[in-house]
């Protein structure tokens, strides 16, 4: 079963508007979560979170980790077009030695109208 | 300019003919993964390597090998390729270091190869 789910799955939005961006996990080990961003060619690192409660903020990009509920959000305010993209959520689930997986979920599709 | 590459670009082949897509970086990375992207699948992890002539499966391996001789490089070996393995293929590296409190960091992704296997 999915170990990382990102809802919605896509979403259209006008410019201006603020959009939530959810990402749920549920991994043996949680060692970080992290946001990339995918435009027509290969993904760009947004942010990763490894402690709850801490914001991370990037101009009108922000993500908060909830490592209780297992969960976090990827919050972009004041949309602009060029926000048009896929935006991926990873778990690295840590199992012992060095050894890991990076787990992604399907990603969000992102539609920004002008 | 530190990059990740891939080559191809784009390839189409015949089912059984083996093929290799290389990877490689100039960053000096430990960590670097294969991954595919199918429509509605995401990304999924193929194989990574934590350093030089270590190697694991990710979780989709069938079909794939690959091998860590050299840091730089970590080509991606499709040895008798069928229609399902057609598909968008990213190389990734990483300055992940081993232990329980180290983490991926962030991965950065070569420019994808797609793959169209008759």
């Amino acid at each position: 079963e999915d170990k990382v789910v990102q809802s919605p799955l896509s979403l259209v939005v006008h410019e201006g508007d603020t959009v939530t961006l959810n990402c749920s996990y549920e991994v043996t080990n949680f060692r970080s979560l992290l946001w990339y961003k995918q435009e027509k060619k290969a993904p760009t690192f947004l942010f990763m979170l490894t402690s709850s409660g801490i914001e991370k903020k990037s101009g009108r990009l922000s993500s908060i980790l909830d490592k209780k509920e297992l969960f976090s959000i990827l919050n972009i305010t004041a949309t602009q077009t060029g926000d048009s993209a896929i935006y991926l959520c990873a778990v690295d689930d840590y199992y012992g030695g060095s050894q890991g997986n990076l787990i992604f979920g399907k990603g969000t599709k992102l539609s920004v109208k002008p | 300019e530190a990059q990740v590459t891939q080559n191809p670009r784009y390839l189409i082949t015949v089912t059984g003919k083996k093929l290799t897509v290389t990877c490689s970086q100039n960053m000096n990375h430990e960590y670097m993964s294969w991954y595919r992207q199918d429509p509605g699948l995401g990304l999924r992890q193929i194989y990574y390597s934590m350093n030089v002539e270590v190697t694991d499966k990710g979780d989709v391996p069938e079909g794939y090998k690959v091998s860590r001789k050299e840091k730089r490089n970590f080509p991606l070996i499709l040895e008798s390729p069928s229609p399902n393995q057609t598909s968008l293929y990213f190389c990734a590296s990483s300055p992940r270091t081993s232990g329980r409190e180290s983490s991926y960091n962030e991965q950065f992704f070569g420019p994808g190869t797609r793959l169209t296997v008759l």
